[in-house]
């Protein structure tokens, strides 16, 4: 059964740097692209960016095109987000998940989320 | 960025009833729109794609329609298992954008 497991959740302060982890089980992580949202308490969720784990190749949203870098390490089955400069609005629970282009166009497994709590 | 109107944004219905969610698109996005179903603490479920094909497994009381612009989730026969939150997605364009949400109680 295809699944994707993230890391544990964060505290960190202001200015700081994350890395978020999620790593794919039951499936070629190479098979699939992965995209990344967040979605901040009572708000709707927030497309990040998306990364082809095959080659590297990421697209990120203008909105955090200077902040956020996605890599994978395929060997471990992983991909990885890294947000710098944080601030208080970065406070969210960050999603990845998996887009199944044929026959769905959809994202259809998501991981669990990882807390992201920005305190000073 | 195309621009998601979902509505609304909370409704009130009883175990049994029909419920229809609406989400428009503030430009076409052909039928690149995927509904959510979100619980509490938990992960987003799809339960449809291409705005009207279910996802296997999910409860055929769930149906979706719409192109375009416009599209509709569905409920009939409301079941306890289905108060949640509800969302879309549209995939059609970059960035990709949700709808704020509507929440089932």
């Amino acid at each position: 059964q295809a699944q994707l497991e993230q890391s544990g959740a964060e505290i960190k302060k202001p200015g700081a740097s994350v890395k978020l982890s999620c790593k794919a089980s039951g499936y070629s992580i190479s098979d699939y692209a992965i995209h990344w949202m967040r979605q901040a308490p009572g708000q709707r969720p927030e497309w990040m960016g998306w990364i082809n784990p095959d080659n590297g190749n990421a697209k990120y949203s203008q909105t955090f095109q200077d902040r956020v870098t996605l890599t994978t390490d395929r060997s471990a089955s992983t991909v990885y987000l890294e947000l710098n400069s944080l601030r208080s609005e970065d406070s969210a629970v960050y999603y990845c998940a998996r887009l199944v282009i044929i026959p769905l166009g959809a994202l259809d497994i998501w991981g669990q989320g990882t807390t992201v709590t920005i305190s000073s | 960025d195309t621009q998601m109107t979902q509505s609304p944004s909370s409704v009130s219905a009883s175990v049994g009833d029909r419920v229809t969610i609406t989400c428009r698109a503030s430009q076409g996005i052909d039928t690149w729109l995927a509904w959510y179903q979100q619980r509490p603490g938990r992960a987003p479920k799809l339960l449809v794609y291409t705005a009207s094909k279910l996802q296997s497994g999910v409860p055929s009381r769930f149906s979706g329609s719409g192109s375009g612009t416009d599209f509709t989730l569905t409920i009939s026969g409301l079941q306890p298992e289905d108060f949640a939150t509800y969302f879309c997605l549209q995939l059609g364009s970059f960035p990709w954008t949700f709808g704020q949400g509507t929440r089932l109680e």
